[in-house]
């Protein structure tokens, strides 16, 4: 069954260091997305990207964030300065954009800021 | 501000009993509505879409009730399996399918 997956599956970083977070989403899906999700916290959404360009942002999106699908294949997000409130499960997601609205989430990848 | 709500839990219940889910949503002009279930530090995985008409997928049953902005799923013969949280999820059709998340009812299902 085709999946998406996302590299790394857990990073630490210093705080103000730059981190790039990857994402390969499902080959055929149009619609590519983050979310995070803070520690007991519910799952919030970051951005949409769809046709090689943001369609939507969150207020937490902001100028510290940046997405890019460099490749045609890989999804990255890129956070500049790492804060601590950063620390966070960040899920990367894809959608067919069929009428089923099904967005299918990676697994994740974890990132502690110190 | 767009909001989804959900009663938190958790939920314990026995094998084999019926627990029922609430969700309510501020935002009147939200076009899609899902239930999905979030294993512990796991990805969301969709459940199932709710609809207007109600839908039933097996043991599980949605009702969407756009008038009072409510939405509800409904467990039979619960399993221990059915242990997660039922995250309560809605988009808006202008918004790219941006997915707007409840914080989720927790659900322990007890031999």
């Amino acid at each position: 069954e085709p999946e998406v997956t996302q590299t790394p599956s857990h990073q630490v970083t210093q705080m103000g260091q730059e981190v790039i977070l990857r994402c390969v989403p499902i080959s055929n899906h149009l619609y590519f997305y983050w979310y995070r999700q803070i520690l007991g916290q519910k799952v919030e959404f970051l951005v949409s990207f769809y046709n090689n360009e943001i369609s939507e942002k969150s207020e937490i999106f902001d100028d510290q964030f940046s997405v890019e699908r460099p490749d045609g294949s890989n999804f990255t997000l890129k956070i500049r300065s790492t804060k601590l409130e950063d620390s966070a499960m960040y899920f990367c997601a894809s959608f067919s954009g069929r009428n089923t609205g099904e967005l299918f989430f990676g697994e994740g990848s974890r990132l502690t800021v110190l | 501000r767009k909001e989804v709500e959900q009663d938190p839990g958790p939920f314990n219940v026995p094998e084999g009993a019926t627990v029922a889910f609430n969700c309510t949503y501020s935002n009147s002009a939200s076009q899609s509505f899902f239930w999905y279930r979030q294993d512990c530090r796991k990805e969301p995985k969709l459940l199932m879409s709710v609809y207007s008409s109600g839908n039933e997928d097996g043991r599980f049953t949605a009702q969407l009730n756009r008038a009072s902005q409510y939405i509800s799923l409904l467990i039979r013969d619960s399993k221990l399996s059915d242990s997660a949280t039922y995250l309560c999820v809605v988009n808006l059709a202008d918004s790219g399918y941006a997915l707007n998340f409840g914080k989720g009812t927790s659900l322990l299902v007890t031999p």
